[in-house]
């Protein structure tokens, strides 16, 4: 099965900076079909971005994706607040799908 | 509006069963596949499997297969996943998650179903 290595595990920002997520895979990721989630402490996953770059639907344009193959990245141009949690990518194009293991970005 | 609304919480005994349900409205079901995805406290998200709902065919993780099973009830658009000889390390939150009509994954959530082992 492939293995997804995100990195770091943890962040610390401040509202307003940039941050860039990479969710790193074993062997390529067939189709570009990667997602991104956001998860906050007692919600339900949120879906971000599907097909590695697509936001999903009433998804702020701060948030994108990128990559293909092997390395995928998440950014969010400007922190909100709100967006502060744990995010995880998913590769669903080759069986079984996985999920890494999760960034969390924290409050500097 | 697109929901999935889970079965309560469940304690259980290790060795046994518990089936926990996912019932979908507002969208597509039978063009869906719903996916599992548990949390231990503390832990990372963790993928159990997946059914494809038109043509039932499921996926698994190789840790839990042979232990889970994934069903669907079209008429009631319903999706159930049981899981067998319950051992400790299966107290988790279990999520239900469905790929929406106008989606390529899955952006429709279940609140979760919190699953105890206990003795």
């Amino acid at each position: 099965e492939i293995v997804l290595t995100q990195s770091p595990d943890t962040l610390s920002l401040s509202p307003g900076e940039r941050v860039t997520l990479s969710c790193r895979a074993s062997q390529s990721v067939t189709g570009r079909y990667l997602a991104w989630y956001q998860h906050k402490p007692g919600q339900a996953p949120r879906l971000l971005i599907y097909g590695a770059s697509t936001r999903a639907s009433g998804i702020p344009d701060r948030f994108s994706g990128s990559g293909s193959g092997t390395d995928f990245t998440l950014t969010v141009s400007r922190l909100e607040p709100e967006d502060f949690a744990v995010f995880y990518c998913q590769q669903y194009g080759n069986s079984p799908p996985t999920l890494g293991q999760g960034t969390k970005v924290e409050i500097k | 509006q697109m929901h999935l609304v889970q079965s309560g919480p469940e304690v259980k005994k290790p060795g046994t069963s518990v089936k926990v349900s996912c019932k979908a409205s507002g969208f597509t079901f039978s063009n869906s596949v719903v996916q599992w995805v548990r949390q231990a406290r503390g832990q990372r998200l963790e993928w159990v499997g997946w059914i494809v709902i038109g043509s039932g065919q499921t996926n698994f993780a190789q840790k839990i297969q042979g232990r889970v099973t994934f069903t669907r009830d079209m008429s009631t658009n319903t999706a159930s996943m049981e899981l067998s000889s319950l051992r400790f390390e299966d107290t988790a939150l279990y999520y239900c998650a469905a790929r929406g009509d106008f989606s390529g994954s899955f952006d429709i959530w279940g609140q979760g179903t919190m699953v105890t082992v206990s003795s």
